[in-house]
C-alpha cells in the first residue's frame, strides 16, 4: 500500500530549512529515503528501522515515529544541491519490499 | 566501486512491438529488482530477484511482461507486445541482499510507445 507524502511541493531559498512527511495507513517496518534529480537515478539518503531512530546524513535528518507511522524528513540549512524529488520507501509487512511515495519536489533558489 | 548500469537509456517503439531492457547490477549485489517509474510517480516494483531466483513478480503483468536473471548476475526485462500504458522509466536496482540494504539503482532506460 502506497505511502502518502506531504508536502507535493515545496521552494526554498539557500538557507531555509524544510520538512517533509511520509505517512502510511499500515504499521511501518522501515522507511527508505531517496532523492532523484530530474533525469537521473533515485539516490539512496537513509534507512530508518522500527524503534523510532533517527538518522542524519549531513545537514538532512530523518525521524520515525511508530505510534503515528510515519517519517519526516528535515533539510536543515539548504543548498542548492538539495534540489530534486524526495521519495520515501515504506516496507509494511517487514518482506523488504518497499512501496514508494509520489515524491516531494524541493526546489531551492539562491 | 561501479554503479548499476541500464542499456538502452532511451527507446521508442510503436505499441505492439517488443522491446528489452538489460541491467547489470554491482558486483556481489544478490538482489536485483526492476522497477516501472511513470511520469509524476513513485517507481513501483514490477519484480525482486535472489540471486537468479524471482523472489516476488505480484505486480509484473505476466501477460506482456517477462524477465529473467540468467547465472544470478546481469538481468533482461522484456515487454510483448506493448501498449500505450508501458511509457514510462524502467529502473534496475541492487543491493547486498533482500534485508534493509540501500537499493543502488541505474539510470534507467525511458520508454516511449507511439
Amino acid at each position: 500500500q502506497q505511502p502518502v507524502q506531504s508536502p507535493q511541493a515545496v521552494i526554498l531559498r539557500e538557507g531555509e530549512d524544510a520538512v517533509i512527511n511520509c505517512s502510511s495507513s499500515k504499521a511501518l517496518y522501515s522507511v527508505h529515503w531517496y532523492r532523484q534529480k530530474h533525469g537521473e537515478a533515485p539516490v539512496f539518503l537513509m534507512i530508518l528501522l522500527k524503534g523510532g531512530e533517527q538518522k542524519g546524513h549531513d545537514k538532512i535528518s530523518a525521524s520515525f515515529n511508530e505510534k503515528k507511522q510515519q517519517s519526516s524528513l528535515y533539510l536543515t540549512a539548504s543548498q542548492l544541491s538539495y534540489s530534486g524529488t524526495y521519495f520515501c520507501g515504506t516496507d509494511i509487512l517487514n518482506d523488504y519490499k518497499l512501496s514508494f511515495g509520489a515524491g516531494t519536489t524541493v526546489t531551492v533558489r539562491a | 566501486e561501479a554503479g548499476v548500469a541500464q542499456s538502452p537509456r532511451y527507446k521508442i517503439i510503436e505499441k505492439r512491438q517488443s522491446v528489452a531492457f538489460w541491467c547489470n547490477p554491482i558486483s556481489g549485489h544478490a538482489t536485483l529488482y526492476w522497477y516501472q517509474q511513470i511520469l509524476g510517480q513513485g517507481p513501483k516494483l514490477l519484480i525482486q530477484f535472489q540471486n537468479n531466483g524471482v523472489v516476488d513478480d505480484s505486480q509484473l503483468p505476466k501477460d506482456r511482461f517477462s524477465a529473467e536473471r540468467l547465472k544470478g548476475v546481469d538481468s533482461t526485462l522484456k515487454i510483448q507486445p506493448a501498449k500505450l500504458e508501458d511509457s514510462a522509466v524502467y529502473l534496475c536496482a541492487s543491493s547486498l541482499s533482500d534485508s534493509n540494504q540501500p537499493q543502488h539503482f541505474g539510470d534507467g532506460t525511458r520508454l516511449s510507445i507511439l
